[in-house]
Formats: C-alpha cells, structure tokens, sequence
C-alpha cells in the first residue's frame, strides 16, 4: 500500500531564512507523481510543486524546492526567503498509476517575524 | 469558473440520522476524491474515482457510500451517522494520475451529535 509519512509535526522559521520539510513514502512502483500542497487557514488546498517520479531533476518554484531521492523515497521541499504569507499546514502527497492521491498527515509550518 | 462545488458548507447531525454531501466540477476532469481531515491525522482518503463508472475504497471507507452519478458529480453518503465521522470533508478532481494538480472544493464541517 502506498503510504505517505511526514515526520515533522510542527516547524518554526524566522522571517527570510530558509526552512526543509521532510517527506518520505512507500510504494513499489517506478513511475508515480509526488506533490507539496499548502493549507492556510482558509482551509483551501493550494498546489505548491509538483515532481514526476522518472525526471531526475529536483523541480523549482520561485522559492520553493524540491530534493527528490527516488532511492531513498525522499521527497523534501525548501523554502528558501521565508515569508509571512508562507505560514500554514503543508501536506506532501503521492499519485500512483491507480489514480489514488494519497496525503501525509501535514506539517504546520509557523514563520516568525 | 466554478471548479469543484461541494454542498453544504455545514452542517450537524444527529446520531443515527443519515446525509449525503454533494460534490461536483465543471473541468471535464476524470477523477474524483473524497477526504476526510481530523487535527493530527492529515487528510485522509475515504473514496476516490478514477474515471467514470469505477469507485474504490480509500483509507478510511466504512460506515460511507459513494456514488460517481456522471463525469460531474461525485457524491458522499453517511447511511447512519456516528460521532466519530465529525470531521472536514473535502471533495477534489483531477484530469488523470498526476499529470495535473488536483482541485479541491471548499470543505464541508460535518458534526455529529
């Protein structure tokens, strides 16, 4: 079964410093998608970054990175020059050929001024 | 530009009584989900489709129904309901496995009592 862990519960950064949130998972298969998605207190789920699974190269959005270890079955995104507005619950996520989309149990990450 | 329209918003149950929250999208996607999201546990698969005419079981499946009535619309049923099914639910699509984002609804805070 495909299974999803991170393992930070909660992090903390200062304003314009750089953060790393960790996410491992399972699976048996070579071909999958992996995702980092924010959840601000609005509750709406925002995709931030999104990595297919045979591209070697770690995939880039502005500020936010990938490191993706397909050996290791590591998916960590940083976020580099922190802002306020990147205060909220991120979820790391994985898509498998049978279409199921299955979520960590999140991260809150606090961004401090 | 609707995207996915999930229905109600609210809503409180009594123990026992049945419902069934409605979801639907207007982005011709193939896939649709329905989460359940608790403090601590992350948001958690209950059913999801993978096209039209296929439903399986996620994580968390008993004591739920679903039904993919057409490529719109994707409902979610609670035959008796019990406390522990107090939760946000959230119904998302997507166009297939990864190759695209997936769009989430607005949530639905469901208490029962």
């Amino acid at each position: 079964a495909q299974t999803v862990t991170q393992s930070q519960p909660e992090m903390s950064v200062q304003e314009a410093e750089t953060v790393t949130l960790s996410c491992t998972y399972d699976t048996s298969e070579s071909d999958y998608y992996l995702f980092w998605y924010k959840q601000p207190p609005s509750r709406q789920m925002i995709l931030v970054i999104r990595q297919e699974a045979y591209k070697q190269q770690n995939a880039t959005e502005n500020r936010f990175s990938v490191n993706f270890q397909k050996a290791a079955k590591s998916f960590s995104l940083k976020i580099s020059d922190s802002q306020l507005g990147d205060a909220a619950m991120y979820f790391c996520a994985y898509c498998g050929s049978n279409y199921k989309l299955t979520f960590g149990k999140g991260t809150l990450l606090t961004v401090n001024p | 530009n609707a995207g996915v329209t999930q229905t109600p918003k609210f809503q409180v149950l009594k123990t026992g009584q049945s419902m069934t929250l409605q979801c639907a999208q207007d982005m011709n996607h193939n896939s649709m989900y329905w989460y359940r999201q608790d403090p601590g546990m992350g948001l958690r698969l209950i059913y999801y489709s993978a096209s039209e005419g296929t439903t399986d079981k996620g994580e968390v499946p008993n004591g739920y129904n679903v039904s993919r009535l057409n490529k719109r619309e994707f409902s979610l049923r609670l035959e008796s309901a019990a406390p522990s099914q107090t939760s946000v639910y959230f119904c998302a699509s997507s166009s297939g496995w990864g190759d695209t984002e997936a769009f989430f609804g607005q949530g639905t805070r469901l208490t029962v009592v």
